[in-house]
């Protein structure tokens, strides 16, 4: 079984700042690896995937993320936020093994930009 | 662009009914999930399918039941809606490679 873990319930910072939202995940298993946006009463959007590959993956709205699989972590950055980029934020993981395995969730980070 | 549809944004229902809420996808996949989600609790799984009239439980699956007639439609079924399944509900579908497209959910509120 899979788990993941978001370290920041929120994140406040300053417009044109740059930010870390944290994601470790645990599994016995070679794994997938999302991250999701959420803005107020909608649906969530993929962000970015790791599948395979280059562990930096670059994903919408400027937004990139690391696999480290030593660390077992996919940290979701971004060099300068805007405003707009105000929203919840999602990591979740999949087991590699099977394309039917369920999503895990982390429980969210707030991020909160301040102009 | 892959598609799912959740028919409904907001609904209000009172304890007791029974509540329907409909999941649509265009992606023609096998895949599709019901999460819940609530405040500090992230998303929940509550039932999740395969493939059409198969169902697996998810995590929470307890006061639902699901669904699956045709490969593009996924329903969640509450037998008798009450004030604890108020929640905003998600529908997901697909697979890895697509990302696993989300619906923009439906928020239930049960009085």
């Amino acid at each position: 079984a899979q788990s993941v873990t978001q370290l920041d319930s929120q994140v406040p910072v300053f417009e044109e700042a740059p930010v870390e939202l944290r994601c470790n995940y645990s599994s016995s298993v070679s794994v997938y690896l999302f991250w999701y946006v959420q803005y107020p009463n909608q649906g969530l959007q993929l962000l970015l995937k790791y599948l395979s590959g280059s562990t930096l993956v670059k994903g919408i709205n400027g937004f990139e993320a690391e696999f480290n699989k030593s660390q077992t972590s996919f940290h979701l950055r971004k060099p300068s936020v805007h405003i707009s980029d105000t929203a919840e934020y999602f990591c979740a993981v999949t087991s590699r093994n099977s394309g039917n395995t369920p999503l895990v969730f982390g429980k969210g980070t707030r991020l909160s930009v301040i102009a | 662009d892959v598609k799912v549809t959740q028919s409904s944004r907001y609904l209000v229902k009172r304890t007791g009914e029974k509540v329907f809420l409909e999941c649509v996808q265009d992606m023609d996949h096998e895949n599709m999930f019901w999460y819940r989600q609530d405040p500090g609790l992230g998303l929940r799984l509550i039932y999740f399918s395969y493939d059409v009239k198969m169902k697996e439980k998810g995590d929470i699956p307890e006061g639902y039941s699901v669904s699956r007639e045709k490969k593009e439609r996924f329903s969640l079924i509450l037998e008798s809606a009450s004030t604890n399944q108020t929640s905003m509900y998600l529908c997901r579908a697909g697979g890895a490679s697509y990302g696993y497209t989300f619906g923009s959910g439906t928020r239930l509120t049960v009085v």
